[in-house]
């Protein structure tokens, strides 16, 4: 697709329920990126992947968030056990990222909502 | 990164020029000054980014201090959809990587018509 897609827009999920959420980053995209939005805050990095290689996952709030990227393309992003302070909008964005070629520009899709009940 | 200063909100009338300002007293040598957006229910859009020289695009233009120490957005003719959130935010670039942005609070910008 043109840009970076995410799903589902919207989710709502109880109180001890897992959830996954997916990121189609834009094609040939090396550089992957997850972030958390709170209501009111600026996005909140959580982990970077570039290829199939997680690099930095120092944002991840808890173990009970794991993202994966298995062939350096669709990436996910997992909540176990959700609580209600996981509710908030999880944003994806890719990059170029290419050696020497990596202006830092970061393509977000719209995110994907989480509300815990 | 260096971390950056913006007033948390601005208003501007339509069709005129909105200024954004952005302090980064701390900002290094190999760190660039960006500028993103974020409308309501989207995601973050990229809008220009600079290093020391000014620096202009379809969307907007960058003034940055010669000390660097501080740097304005400008949209030239604002529009009711530029309202947005604007932020900015400093990052050194290192070839052969993709680092994080890191974003603070932001400028709610309220384009009035």
């Amino acid at each position: 697709g043109a840009g970076v897609s995410q799903s589902p827009r919207y989710k709502v999920a109880k109180r001890g329920q897992d959830v996954a959420l997916r990121c189609d980053p834009i094609s040939g995209h090396v550089s992957l990126f997850w972030y958390q939005q709170a209501l009111g805050q600026g996005p909140e990095f959580l982990t970077y992947f570039q290829n199939e290689a997680q690099l930095d996952k120092s944002g991840l709030p808890s173990d009970r968030f794991f993202a994966e990227r298995p062939e350096g393309s669709v990436s996910t992003l997992k909540i176990q056990r959700t609580q209600q302070e996981d509710s908030a909008v999880y944003l994806c964005a890719s990059s170029l990222g290419q050696r020497g070629a990596n202006t830092g520009e970061l393509f977000f899709g719209e995110g994907s909502r989480l509300t815990v009940l | 990164d260096a971390k950056t200063t913006q007033p948390p909100s601005m208003d501007c009338a339509e069709g005129r020029a909105a200024n954004l300002p952005c302090n980064h007293s701390t900002i290094s040598g190999n760190e660039y000054v960006y500028w993103y957006r974020q409308i309501h229910s989207q995601g973050p859009q990229y809008i220009i980014h600079g290093l020391k020289n000014n620096e202009t695009n379809e969307m907007a233009s960058l003034i940055i201090t010669e000390d660097r120490k501080s740097s304005t957005l400008i949209l030239p003719h604002a529009t009711l959809r530029d309202t947005a959130v604007y932020y900015c935010i400093v990052r050194a670039v290192y070839s052969g990587s993709a680092r994080q942005l890191t974003f603070g609070s932001g400028t709610q910008l309220t384009v009035l018509p």
